[in-house]
């Protein structure tokens, strides 16, 4: 079965620092990577998705994500972190059946300090 | 263009009622899903349309919830008879879902947050 995981829980990084999210992930087959947003009180926002082709995917609001075959990892990533950037962020992998739906991982929680 | 719209945003009911939720896919998508956000059990699939095919209804948690979808468009999540448990967030989500749909993105509602006192 498909499955992703996000090893922390939070993550605490100063603005203007880089920032890094991590999720591995677990597929049988060509894996479908996808990463998604979420603000306080609001829906998830799609920001980045790997399918095929080169492994750095840029994304929306300067992120972007590194798909890591021999590591099974698909880190998300941004150079410079803003304090609007503090969210909750899901990996998720699409599921290998008939459905596309989404396997998420268990949430990232990102804050950045002023 | 709208994105994908859900109402109510917030409902608390009682123990025991039954409550609909309903969500309005982007114009033109096929595929749409309800997912379930809630503490301690992160963010599940409920079910799955696809066009005019038979739904995917292997994450519902119970025979109390099901859904429908008519026309091809609007999406309703009934849940009967609630219990304290129900209470999450339910987000619905759309995607173009064409074949060979595995790389369409899922664009998501901004959820109903359900309290079931």
């Amino acid at each position: 079965a498909q499955s992703v995981a996000q090893p922390e829980d939070q993550v605490n990084v100063a603005e203007g620092n880089p920032l890094t999210v991590k999720c591995t992930y677990s597929v049988s087959g060509n894996p479908y990577l996808f990463w998604y947003v979420q603000y306080p009180n609001r829906g998830l926002q799609f920001l980045l998705k790997y399918i095929t082709g080169d492994n750095l995917v840029k994304g929306s609001y300067g992120f972007e994500a590194e798909f890591n075959k021999s590591q099974t990892s698909f880190h998300l990533k941004k150079p410079s972190a803003l304090v609007s950037d503090s969210a909750l962020y899901f990996c998720a992998v699409r599921d290998g059946g008939a459905t596309n739906k989404l396997i998420f991982g268990t949430g990232t929680l990102l804050a950045v300090q002023p | 263009g709208a994105g994908v719209s859900q109402s109510p945003s917030n409902k608390v009911t009682e123990k025991g009622k039954d409550v609909e939720l309903r969500c309005d896919p982007i114009s033109g998508h096929t595929a749409l899903y309800w997912y379930r956000q809630s503490l301690g059990q992160g963010l599940e699939f409920l079910i799955y349309f696809q066009g005019n095919s038979a739904p995917d209804k292997s994450g519902l948690p119970s025979d109390r919830f099901s859904a429908e979808r008519t026309g091809g468009s609007v999406s309703t999540l009934t849940i009967q008879r609630t219990q304290q448990e129900d209470s999450a967030v339910y987000l619905c989500a759309s995607s173009s879902g064409l074949a060979g749909g595995k790389s369409n993105e899922q664009f998501f509602g901004p959820g109903t947050r359900l309290t079931v006192l």
